[in-house]
């Protein structure tokens, strides 16, 4: 039982490139979310998943999509990368939608945009 | 909108002694209130979490917290911090406007000197 696991651990982007990051949970989780971490900010919720073919947006969407064909899956895409996005992403997962419910983290992907 | 602010970006504390981490929050209502760690190179593991009843909470790895709405305070508490304990550690309150999700503060750095 992996948990939640993100890869790459760490890419550098020029401005204008694009890339996805991948997330996977083996927990069978519906709920999967996407933060951004920025330091001294604490996490923002990008986006957010309630199930496969489910999606919807969080409090700082622009600039991303999200996509969620599987379970397991949950694969973010920067289209036209800025250094404003330069940040730490992470992955989570949940069981259901209620707070009661733990959320698992993935290790992160550090991102630079230069 | 409700926000979380951690006071303190940065704590040193001695291997032995007690340890307290500041967690303010403005929620509109009774909140749901978290502790989450985040050690270097991992994701953010649960610490411990408030619902309601008993105001004293008591997580894992030795932390207790305490909820005192007249204050409108969180914090996390150790009695005898150990050098593993140096971590990032992120106070969230839920949930927000957009349903069950969190709001993070923006985290304090622990550092532990033996």
């Amino acid at each position: 039982n992996a948990g939640v696991t993100q890869t790459p651990k760490f890419r550098i982007l020029k401005i204008g490139q694009s890339m996805t990051l991948q997330c996977t949970q083996d927990m069978n989780h519906n709920y999967m979310y996407w933060y951004r971490q920025d330091p001294g900010m604490g996490l923002k919720l990008i986006y957010y998943s309630v199930g496969a073919g489910i999606t919807d947006k969080g409090e700082v969407p622009n600039g991303y999509n999200v996509s969620r064909s599987t379970t397991e899956d949950f694969p973010l895409r920067l289209e036209l990368a800025a250094p404003s996005q330069t940040s730490v992403y992470f992955c989570a997962s949940s069981y259901s939608s209620g707070l009661q419910e733990t959320q698992y983290f993935g290790p992160g992907t550090r991102l630079l945009v230069l | 909108a409700q926000s979380v602010t951690q006071p303190d970006i940065h704590i040193t504390v001695s291997e032995g002694a007690s340890l307290e981490l500041r967690c303010n929050y403005s929620y509109g209502a009774t909140p749901y209130l978290f502790w989450y760690v985040q050690s270097p190179g991992q994701g953010l593991q649960l610490l411990l979490k408030y619902f309601s009843g008993d105001t004293l909470v008591q997580g894992i790895k030795g932390f207790e917290a305490e909820f005192k709405r007249s204050q409108s305070s969180f914090n996390l508490r150790k009695p005898s911090v150990h050098w593993s304990d140096a971590a990032e550690y992120f106070c969230a309150v839920g949930p927000t406007h957009a349903g069950n999700m969190l709001t993070f503060g923006g985290g304090t750095r622990l550092m532990v000197k033996p």
